[in-house]
């Protein structure tokens, strides 16, 4: 079946630094593909999505490509903020509106 | 606009009880997804309503049942409660049951002791 695969956390990183989560996939088809972002105490919120290969998807700095040779969709930062210390998940929707997540990745900036 | 509401925040319930979770949608979506996320897990789909009719359901038990109402909120029942129901159960709305961004509640937190 659809499944997702991230990069397990933490990943911790100084404030400014780089970022990039790693996400693969395994799907029938091409899928939507998501990132949400979870910050303490509060529910998802949609950080960025790709409907077909080859789309960037883009929101506040962070960006993910959708890569169907290497059924990837990495998130990547150029310089994190202590703000954007969350939990990340990749998800692809899978039959009807069905959102299939990965396990998440915690990311702790430091200032 | 009102996003989505869920209720209660927390509650805590013992093993064998029953359970009623509520979530109203954000205004002018039609359909409503539920969500298991165990404590350092991803959220899992229990099952999606549209119309007030069940029309996907993820890997969950018959004991986990839901309800959509004509104003399209919803409810998660869970009967027969076990530790493993320990979670966060979220709900999300969206306009129509496919292809349409899905807007997340803040949760209502589980704990079955």
């Amino acid at each position: 079946g659809d499944s997702v695969t991230q990069m397990e956390g933490p990943v911790t990183l100084s404030e400014e630094a780089f970022l990039t989560i790693n996400c693969t996939y395994t799907a029938t088809g091409y899928p939507s593909l998501f990132w949400y972002v979870q910050y303490p105490g509060e529910g998802l919120q949609l950080l960025l999505k790709a409907t077909k290969a080859d789309d960037k998807g883009s929101n506040k700095g962070f960006e993910a490509t959708y890569r169907k040779e290497t059924t990837s969709f990495h998130l990547e930062k150029g310089s994190v903020q202590v703000s954007d210390s969350a939990v990340y998940f990749c998800a692809l929707r899978g039959g009807y509106n069905k959102l299939i997540f990965g396990a998440g990745t915690r990311l702790a900036v430091h200032p | 606009e009102t996003g989505v509401t869920q209720s209660p925040t927390h509650l805590i319930k013992t093993r064998g009880q029953q359970v009623t979770l509520r979530c109203s949608s954000q205004s002018g979506h039609n359909t409503v997804s539920w969500y298991q996320q165990a404590l350092g897990q991803g959220p899992q789909f229990i099952f999606q309503y549209y119309r007030e009719e069940e029309n996907g359901r993820g890997n969950f038990p018959p004991r986990f049942s839901g309800l959509q109402f004509p104003n399209y909120s919803s409810e998660l029942n869970v009967n027969a409660l076990e530790l493993d129901d320990s979670a966060l159960y979220l709900c999300a709305s969206s306009a129509g049951d496919r292809g349409n961004e899905q807007y997340f509640g803040p949760g209502t937190r589980l704990t079955v002791t």
